[in-house]
């Protein structure tokens, strides 16, 4: 168990709507990945937020956005679903920026399964 | 830009043989890489990182990856795999610019047989 948690395990969902995925950081971590994985582009990184703010953008759609609360959990919403945004969506979390040389390790959480139909 | 490069897609190995599963990283700057592992229908597990310092990582469940600069690679080893060790193995480089996100390689699919 990595501490990381994310809701809901899974959902299925019709082309056109909404959704919003959960994920709740370890304790005291203050950064926030999210990522996307599918069979076609693998595992990508998406979004980054640290204490509350964007730090980093990848290859995330403009359909989709997130953000990250006082209390640092994080929420990632998709809209407009489209049959190729079914995928894995993992979040992890990490201490802050390091100082020197040492790189925060991400912990990931188990992912929510998003399927499309 | 960084990218990450896992030549074999699939290695299939039997029980109590040894494995290497390679990766190659392509990066113009210092990088920190990592290996992960997904189990069926879990999240990721880290196995082992490679910040500085020695270049052979010793990770858990008995994986070592060693560093090479000259070759840009960060291939990973175990010397005799078990049935559990089945899982898929991503190598990992963090973006040192400051927002330490990963980039990914597309993973190898390990099967130890029987």
């Amino acid at each position: 168990d990595s501490g990381v948690t994310q809701t809901p395990k899974h959902l299925i969902t019709a082309t056109g709507q909404r959704v919003t995925l959960r994920c709740s950081p370890r304790s005291g971590d203050l950064s926030v990945y999210w990522y996307q994985q599918s069979l076609d582009q693998g595992l990508q990184f998406l979004i980054q937020y640290y204490n509350g703010e964007e730090r980093a953008k990848g290859n995330i759609l403009e359909r989709f956005s997130a953000q990250q609360f006082p209390d640092l959990h994080s929420e990632l919403n998709l809209s407009s679903l489209e049959l190729g945004d079914s995928a894995l969506y993992f979040c992890a979390s990490s201490t802050r920026p390091p100082v020197g040389t040492s790189v925060p390790e991400q912990f990931f959480g188990p992912g929510t399964r998003l399927t499309v139909l | 830009a960084q990218s990450v490069t896992q030549l074999d897609s699939q290695v299939p190995v039997f029980e109590e043989a040894p494995v290497e599963l390679r990766c190659n990283y392509s990066s113009s700057v210092s990088v920190y890489l990592f290996w992960y592992v997904q189990y069926p229908n879990q999240g990721l597990q880290l196995l082992l990182k490679y910040l500085s310092g020695s270049t052979l990582v010793k990770g858990i469940n008995g994986f070592e990856a060693e560093f090479n600069k000259s070759q840009t690679s960060f291939h990973l080893r175990k010397p005799s795999v078990h049935i559990s060790d089945t899982a898929e193995y991503f190598c990992a480089v963090s973006d040192p610019s400051g927002t330490y996100k990963y980039i990914f390689g597309t993973g190898t699919r390990l099967k130890v047989l029987a």
